[in-house]
């Protein structure tokens, strides 16, 4: 158990629709990553946030859009989803100044019918 | 520009035998970190190992092992004794040493173990 958790385990909806992807990170880490896995492009990073603020976007579609809240636990939302973004979405938190490891949740798992 | 090759897709091996997951990679930081990641059948990608660019030794952890070449940009993973639990997907990453940056990705290495 790597401390990092997501909601929810699975989804399915429709094309057009919006969903919102749920983390919390580990206890006292103030970093969440996000990052999309899916056939064809294998493990994209999509974005981070550090104690509220993004710090760095990857490859993330503007249809998509992300926050950090005092609390620290985060949110991705996907609007308007389409075919192409059924994926597993991951979710990873780290320390502080920690220039190390990522510790992944066991992702949510978005089909797009 | 970082950027981390496992040209082996899928590996498959019997029980008991040796096998080596290969990763190269490419960056231009003189400092950065390196990782393997295990993404077995259930889908969460379980951590590893870290290695620092500036710690060239090699590391064993019970029936894994690995070497890292920084002469030929090289972080090959090895398990020794293969066992069935160890089939899954292998991910070699690279991070800079330079604030919080992501994780790069290589396409990941499948391994089957059979019995």
């Amino acid at each position: 158990d790597s401390g990092v958790t997501q909601t929810p385990k699975h989804l399915i909806t429709a094309t057009g629709q919006r969903v919102t992807l749920r983390c919390s990170p580990r206890s006292g880490d103030l970093s969440v990553y996000w990052y999309q896995q899916s056939l064809d492009q294998g493990l994209q990073f999509l974005i981070h946030y550090y104690n509220g603020e993004e710090r760095a976007k990857g490859n993330i579609l503007e249809r998509f859009s992300a926050q950090q809240f005092p609390d620290l636990h985060s949110e991705l939302n996907l609007s308007s989803l389409e075919l192409g973004d059924s994926a597993l979405y991951f979710c990873a938190s780290s320390a502080w100044g920690d220039t190390g490891e990522l510790f992944f949740g066991e992702g949510s798992r978005l089909t797009v019918l | 520009a970082q950027k981390v090759t496992q040209a082996q897709t899928e590996i498959s091996v019997v029980e008991k035998e040796d096998v080596t997951l290969d990763c190269v990679y490419e960056t231009r930081d003189t400092t950065y970190y390196l990782f393997w990641y295990k993404q077995p059948p259930s889908g969460e990608l379980v951590f590893l190992i870290r290695r620092n660019s500036f710690d060239e030794q090699n590391e064993i952890s019970g029936r894994y092992s690995w070497n890292f070449q920084k002469s030929t940009s090289s972080f090959n993973f090895t398990i020794t004794a293969s066992q069935v639990v160890d089939s899954a997907v292998y991910f070699c990453a690279l991070r800079p040493n330079t604030g919080f940056q992501k994780l790069v990705f290589g396409t990941g290495t499948r391994l089957l173990v059979s019995p």
